[in-house]
This record gives C-alpha cells, structure tokens and sequence, in this order.
C-alpha cells in the first residue's frame, strides 16, 4: 500500500532554514508527483508547492517562491522540502501528499506531518 | 487565484442528523476539480470526494458530493460518531491549487 513516512518535528530559530523529507513506498516512485501542504496551527490548509520525482520539475506557490526547494532523490525514493529565511509564521505541520496521475491533484495519501516550531 | 469560500464555518448537529456543506470559488471550478476532505485532530487530512462527487477509497456510502461551476455541496446522509471533525474543500483544476477555510461539524 502506498506510504509516505516524514522525518521528525523540528524546532528552528527565526531566520534559520528546516530540511523536511518525505520518504515514500508501495508504488512507483516516480510515477505520482509529491504535493506540499502546510497548516498552521488551529488554522486552515496552504498548498506550498509540487514536485515530479521523475524529472524534476516543480512548481512553487508564489507566497513561498525564494524560499522554498523541494527535491528529490530518485535511488531513496525520498522527496526533500527545504524553507529558508524562517519566521514564526512558519511555525505549522508540513504534510506531504500524493496520487495517481488520474488523481490530476485530488490527494489520496498522506504522510503523517512534521512539525516545525519556529522559535 | 480560486478563492474558496466555505459555510457555515461551525455545524453543531446530533447524531442521525443530515449535514449540508457547503464551498463556493470566486471563479468557476476547471472540470470539476473539486475535493472534499475531513480531519480530525492530530491527523493528516482524509480524501472524502473528488471530482465533486466521485467518493475515493473506501468511503462510506453516507458520504456524498455534488456541484458544479462555483457552487459544491458535501452532504453527510446520517452523522455517525465518527464523522464529528472539520471539512475542506480543494480546487485542482488551476494553479495554485487552494483549500477552503473549513467547516467544523461538532456535536450538538
């Protein structure tokens, strides 16, 4: 079955970067593209971004554009999500998320959150 | 950008009751790229409906979507227990894809 398993919470200082990652099994690898969403707390979710493991594109949202890097590696089946210039609005649950490409965006699977405190 | 309005922000229902959401975009949804989720505390977000009222994986039958255009409706036939929790909609037909601002559905 497909799983996404992310690394662990992290608290940061205000101006300091996280590296976030997203390990996945039970498919693929490079057939679903990796989708970023964060929430921060008590609060609504915020698409940040999405990544083709299989070439490499992706697409940030314009919020978080300079700031923010995913990428890959293809032989781990690992996708990296890095924020930089930290601030304590950033303190949230960074998901990330995935599905077919019939999916066209709609996200079945999830990982469990990583918690970043910015602090 | 598709900005997602949804409604009521708080539905305090019994058990048994039908549930009524709803989730409006300020402009027209491509190809009814339209997804409910549900969440509960401490968990990542569960794909109720996509395609505006195609139900995913093993969803309950009570689950159910519809709409079209700018106006979408997630309706709960008979709440169980288990179904107390809050309620996103997700637009993925443009980019950036968006999220409406939830609807908490809590135990009257």
């Amino acid at each position: 079955q497909v799983q996404l398993v992310q690394s662990g919470a992290e608290v940061k200082k205000p101006g300091a970067s996280v590296k976030v990652s997203c390990k996945s099994s039970g498919y693929t690898f490079t057939s679903y593209n990796i989708y970023w969403v964060r929430q921060a707390p008590g609060q609504g979710l915020e698409w940040m971004g999405i990544i083709n493991p299989s070439g490499g594109n992706r697409t940030y949202a314009q919020r978080f554009q300079g700031r923010v890097t995913m990428t890959r590696g293809t032989s781990t089946g690992t996708v990296y999500m890095e924020l930089s210039s930290l601030r304590s609005e950033d303190t949230a649950v960074y998901y990330c998320a995935t599905g077919p490409s019939d999916s066209n965006g709609s996200l079945p699977f999830w990982g469990q959150g990583t918690l970043v405190t910015v602090s | 950008e598709i900005v997602l309005t949804q409604s009521p922000g708080t539905l305090s229902l019994s058990p048994g009751e039908r549930a009524t959401l709803s989730c409006r975009a300020s402009q027209s949804v491509f190809s009814t790229y339209l997804a409910w989720y549900q969440q509960k505390p401490g968990q990542a977000p569960r794909l109720l409906i996509y395609g505006a009222s195609s139900r995913a994986t093993g969803i309950p039958e009570r689950f159910s979507g519809s709409g079209s255009g700018t106006d979408f409706t997630l309706t709960i036939s008979r709440l169980e227990p288990e179904d107390f929790a809050v309620y996103y909609c997700q637009q993925y037909g443009s980019s950036p894809l968006t999220f409406g601002g939830g609807t908490k559905v809590e135990i009257k």
